[in-house]
């Protein structure tokens, strides 16, 4: 069953815009996962915050989570093509799970 | 080496077919799993395997048959599919088991069944 639930569920922006996508969750979780997921491939891991942290970033990656409102967000600034994908969340709660995705299209 | 490797890409087979989904990685991680994903939707978490124990089994159809023969190797044998479980099959291995760590996914294993 799904835990973590994204929106938008689409978002289409242009080059250098940046990209924000949310997460929200039902269950108390230990981290919590941001993953990107390119057209039928493997997904590839982005981010880990643990839920001891409110925000993380990696490179132009942004990721905050507030326990409270059982929500996380995750920032792409100066957005890229390549950054067209789908992106989703996933929280332990003892094993992985994945919520609906968000599918992010750059357009050039 | 952080792959994670599977084969075959693509697998087309019927009903009556018995075939296995083989999945490798060299990480020395030590949970393994195994999720499907249909089109447009997120990865369905169907086994988990820890320290080469199958810990979780997500009321996957019998008909789908996981096996750890070691710590780097898991495989998915299917027997009897129904043209519904066509789909991409993920495998995906992790330093410490329950959600703990970050998951390595392979390419995937894009199943049609006729």
């Amino acid at each position: 069953s799904q835990q973590g639930e994204e929106d938008p569920q689409a978002l289409s922006i242009q080059e250098g815009e940046n990209a924000t996508m949310n997460c929200s969750y039902k269950t108390s979780i230990n981290n919590l996962q941001w993953y990107r997921q390119n057209s039928g491939r493997g997904l590839v891991h982005l981010i880990l915050i643990r839920s001891n942290e409110r925000e993380k970033h990696s490179g132009r990656l942004r990721v905050t989570l507030d326990t409270s409102k059982k929500s996380s967000s995750l920032l792409i600034t100066a957005s890229r093509a390549a950054d067209t994908a789908s992106y989703f969340c996933a929280t332990d709660a003892n094993d992985m799970r994945f919520g609906a995705g968000t599918r992010l299209t750059v357009k050039p | 080496d952080t792959e994670v490797t599977q084969t075959p890409k693509h697998l087309v087979m019927g009903m009556t077919n018995k075939k296995s989904l083989k999945c490798e990685q060299h990480m020395g991680h030590r949970a393994m799993y195994w999720y499907k994903q249909k089109a447009k939707k997120p990865p369905e978490l169907m086994f988990v395997y820890s320290y080469e124990k199958l810990s979780i089994n997500e009321s996957v159809p019998s008909r789908f048959s996981p096996e750890c023969p070691n710590s780097s190797l898991l495989n998915l044998h299917l027997h009897a599919l129904q043209p519904e479980d066509s789909a991409l099959y993920l495998c995906a291995s992790s330093q410490d088991p329950g959600g703990w760590s970050e998951q390595y996914f392979g390419p995937g294993t894009r199943l049609t069944v006729t």
